[in-house]
């Protein structure tokens, strides 16, 4: 069993629609959670991180987390072209540093 | 702020070799992790650093070892290299080691062996 699951995709939507990205975790000591975005060829860029219930807003990005049901989701509104790339999630348990374990990503078409 | 700079950014090498990569953390930051990526097995855990010493590991053989200088930056390097080392290197970076920081990529050191 993998410990942080997302689907991997595509997930395919309109210009200017809300994209909705969900990971869920295996490990309940998790703290921490993380969104990355990839763009194909370039390292991961951090978007959201997210250590609380409920939700996190920043700009177009919402995070939300659901420690009960071990999922954790990001929202992006209006969602652009530029948006396109690799959505990963990751979690982080204290016990273990700073080691963070990704999901296999998402993978993100806006299409305009 | 300068971000993550990683070193060298391309490498070939053939099957047998060893490969020395480097990095260098944002300023102030005194922690450092690197990360394997793979088409197959996604982003993985190596092992990361703080002041001078690793505090984590990852699954990966002894082949693989890393270290940290007294400035924060820190090298890795893989012994007798297989075709299947063959990934993007990445080290990421953060102030201290925690579960509430967060840690900055940098932009990677893609490895072929050949």
């Amino acid at each position: 069993q993998k410990e942080v699951e997302q689907n991997s995709g595509p997930l395919s939507v309109p210009e200017g629609a809300i994209a909705s990205l969900n990971c869920t975790y295996s490990d309940r000591v998790s703290q921490s959670f993380f969104w990355y975005r990839q763009y194909s060829g370039k390292s991961p860029e951090l978007i959201m991180s997210i250590y609380s219930n409920g939700d996190k807003e920043d700009g177009r990005f919402t995070a939300q987390l659901n420690k009960a049901s071990q999922y954790v989701s990001l929202l992006i509104r209006d969602s652009q072209p530029s948006d396109s790339a690799t959505y990963l999630c990751a979690a982080c348990n204290m016990e273990y540093g700073n080691k963070l374990v990704f999901g296999a990503g998402t993978i993100l078409r806006v299409k305009s | 702020k300068a971000g993550v700079t990683q070193t060298p950014r391309y490498l070939i090498k053939t099957r047998g070799q060893q490969v020395t990569l480097s990095c260098s953390p944002i300023s102030g930051h005194r922690s450092v992790s690197w990360y394997q990526q793979t088409p197959g097995q996604g982003l993985q855990f190596l092992f990361e650093y703080f002041s001078e010493t690793q505090r984590n590991k990852g699954n990966f053989p002894g082949r693989f070892s890393g270290r940290q200088f007294s400035n924060s930056r820190s090298e890795m390097n893989v012994s007798t290299l297989e075709l299947g080392d063959s990934a993007l290197y990445l080290c990421a970076s953060s102030w201290v080691a925690g579960s509430t920081d967060t840690q900055y990529f940098g932009p990677g050191t893609r490895l072929t062996v050949l």
